[in-house]
This record gives structure tokens, C-alpha cells and sequence, in this order.
């Protein structure tokens, strides 16, 4: 079945670097991926659409500065988290569905990369 | 934002028994789904029922949907250790991304042996 691989699976990072996080579809192309963030023992909120090949949509209240996106091909997206802080640390989660499919198909998500800042 | 609201938010029962769990929203949807996130992991798509759907049936579990009340509710038969997992609905609005899904808050199951 389709699978989606987040890379690394766990990173931690001192304050002030910047961090990227692979998405991956591995064996289907996805032109739109979506992000997730996800505190401990809270639920996932929705930070930005990746669409491939030009700008990602980001949800209100999440920095388009902070969190740099880029889905440069069918196959795979980015999230970098930049100039990180303390309570950047947190679970973060992609998210895609298989091109040209219609409504109501599965989602499939990576397992998730746990970010802790130092 | 949130619209999903799951109740309970923590339930605890023994294997064997039936575990059920609720979830309301708050616009006109398109689908609704559920997830299972064991602790620290991703999420595993579960079930999805369409607007136009009622029930469904997936093995074990069972899933209804009143889009006039906008809530659903997840039914476990027959709970076993390994389902102990939080537990999340997810909605995609009408009009919206397939892919953009809206999750309620979850309820953290625990099946004790």
C-alpha cells in the first residue's frame, strides 16, 4: 500500500539553527502534502498546504518566515523550521493523498518527526 | 481552527468489553474519518464514512454518522490490549481539500488486560 516517510524521525537542535524535515511519498506522486503540528497530549492543527511547484498556503497564526515549505517535486516536501526556539519543540506530521484521486480517499501520514530544541 | 470535539477525552475499560467514543463538529462536511495514534507515533487511517452515509462497518468496528446532530460516534467491539491508542475524528468541510483535515481533540483509550 501507499506509504509516506518522514525524515529524521526524532532531531533535537540548539537554539537558534534551523531544522529541515523531509516528507516523502514513496511509491505514488502527491502534488499537495499537508503539515501538521502536534503538542504533547494535544491534538494535530493544521500549519500549511505544500503544493508542488509553488507556494505553500499556511493557516493563520502559523509564520510563513518561520516555517519554510518547499514541495519541489511529486514525490516529496519540506518543512524547515528556522531560527528555532524552545517552544518550537514539538511532533510534527505530513500528510498526502495519492494525485487524481477524487474525494474521499484515504490520507495517508509519515510517522511523525519529534523536534526538540535545546 | 479545532472544530472537532471528542468526549470522552480518556476512557479506561478491560478487554472484552465494547469501547465507544464520540465526536462532534461544527460545519457542513464532506467525509469524516477516523484515526489511531499509538503514543509518540503517526496516525492510521481507521475508517471514513461519507456525508451521505450513515453506518459503516470495518471488522471490529463501527462507525455512525447524524449529520443533522453533526456528530459521529466510533465503536470498538470487543477491545483488546492492543487498542489501546488515542483515538481522533477528522472532518473535511464542505468545499474544502481533501486533504485539509480538521481533527477533534482525540480520546486516549486504555484496555486493560
Amino acid at each position: 500500500g501507499a506509504v509516506v516517510s518522514q525524515h529524521p524521525s526524532r532531531v533535537i537542535c540548539k537554539s537558534g539553527t534551523s531544522v529541515k524535515i523531509e516528507c516523502r511519498s514513496l511509491d505514488f506522486q502527491a502534488t499537495t502534502m499537508f503539515w501538521y503540528r502536534q503538542f504533547p497530549k494535544q491534538s494535530l492543527m493544521l500549519m500549511a498546504t505544500s503544493n508542488e511547484g509553488s507556494k505553500a498556503t499556511y493557516e493563520q497564526g502559523v509564520e510563513k518566515d518561520k516555517f519554510l515549505i518547499n514541495h519541489a517535486s511529486l514525490t516529496l516536501s519540506t518543512l524547515t523550521v528556522t531560527s528555532a526556539h524552545p517552544e518550537d519543540s514539538s511532533f510534527y506530521i505530513c500528510s498526502a493523498t495519492p494525485q487524481g484521486l477524487p474525494s474521499g480517499n484515504t490520507i495517508y501520514f509519515g510517522e511523525g518527526s519529534w523536534l526538540t530544541v535545546v | 481552527s479545532q472544530q472537532g470535539e471528542e468526549d470522552p477525552q480518556a476512557l479506561s475499560i478491560q478487554e472484552g468489553e465494547n469501547a465507544t467514543m464520540n465526536c462532534s463538529y461544527k460545519t457542513s462536511i464532506n467525509n469524516l474519518q477516523w484515526y489511531r495514534q499509538n503514543s509518540g507515533r503517526g496516525l492510521v487511517h481507521l475508517i471514513l464514512i461519507r456525508s451521505n452515509e450513515r453506518e459503516k462497518h470495518s471488522g471490529r468496528l463501527r462507525v455512525t454518522l447524524d449529520t443533522s446532530k453533526k456528530s459521529s460516534s466510533l465503536l470498538i467491539t470487543a477491545s483488546r490490549a492492543a487498542d489501546t491508542a488515542s483515538y481522533f475524528c477528522a472532518t473535511v468541510h464542505s468545499g474544502g481539500s481533501q486533504g485539509n483535515l480538521i481533527f477533534g481533540k482525540g480520546t486516549k483509550l486504555s484496555v486493560k488486560p
